[in-house]
């Protein structure tokens, strides 16, 4: 099962209007990263998040690390069409080797004109 | 090419019979990982190879599933006598270094839709 409750579920929205998704877990994680997947593709990744408390921006996207190191978030700012699909939070654990990913269940995007 | 390749896209199989997928990673990438992907769920991990050695088989679901990458490049997760509760993605990842603390990206492939009748 998934070790990571992402929420929300899913989320329809206006075309620049500003999106937030989260990330909880009752364990601590080393990493967290934030992907994207498309329809018949694989997750492709668009944040990676290394330190507690960090804070990083790719273009319109802004993630954090939280300071616990159990929880984080993404945010995307004025959204545009190209921005649906299903967003997967992802991370590793201080108790996994080899660097194998914990996910969660997705939250997917819908963005109306 | 320069990305994860995976073969075949889809795969239709009758209950019973045996599957083989496979996943081509970029070049000269140590680190191999197999993850299967229920409809709507996140991926979830079967299974990690450094090079040809298999050095984490936890995820998989059962000794009907296995893996192997001989030469350290191609790898393949074979299931035997499928089951329905096998339907899923397949999703393959590689990446470049090895080590047992590596935070460095995992590139995924498109993955194999299997389904099982």
């Amino acid at each position: 099962g998934q070790q990571l409750n992402q929420s929300p579920q899913s989320m329809f929205i206006q075309e620049g209007e500003d999106v937030s998704m989260n990330c909880t877990s009752s364990s601590i994680f080393n990493t967290w990263l934030w992907y994207k997947q498309d329809p018949g593709e694989g997750p492709v990744l668009l944040i990676a998040l290394y330190k507690a408390g960090e804070l990083t921006s790719n273009g319109r996207l802004t993630a954090q690390f939280g300071i616990t190191r159990k929880d984080s978030f993404l945010n995307i700012s004025a959204s545009i069409p190209s921005d649906v699909g299903i967003y997967f939070c992802a991370g590793t654990m201080t108790t996994d080797s080899w660097g194998k990913l914990q996910f969660g269940a997705g939250t997917q995007v819908v963005v109306t004109p | 090419g320069a990305g994860v390749s995976q073969s075949p896209r889809y795969k239709v199989a009758k209950r019973g019979q045996d599957v083989a997928l496979r996943c081509d990673p970029i070049s000269g990438h140590v680190s191999l990982f197999w993850y299967q992907q229920a409809l709507g769920q996140g991926p979830e991990f079967l299974t990690y190879f450094q090079n040809e050695a298999q050095l984490d088989k936890s995820g998989l679901p059962s000794d009907r599933f296995f893996a192997e990458r001989p030469e350290g490049s191609v790898s393949t997760l074979k299931i035997q006598r499928t089951q329905q509760e096998d339907s899923a993605v397949y999703l393959c990842a590689s990446r470049l270094i090895g080590t047992r603390i590596s935070t460095d990206t995992q590139y995924f492939g498109p993955g194999t839709r299997l389904t099982v009748l």
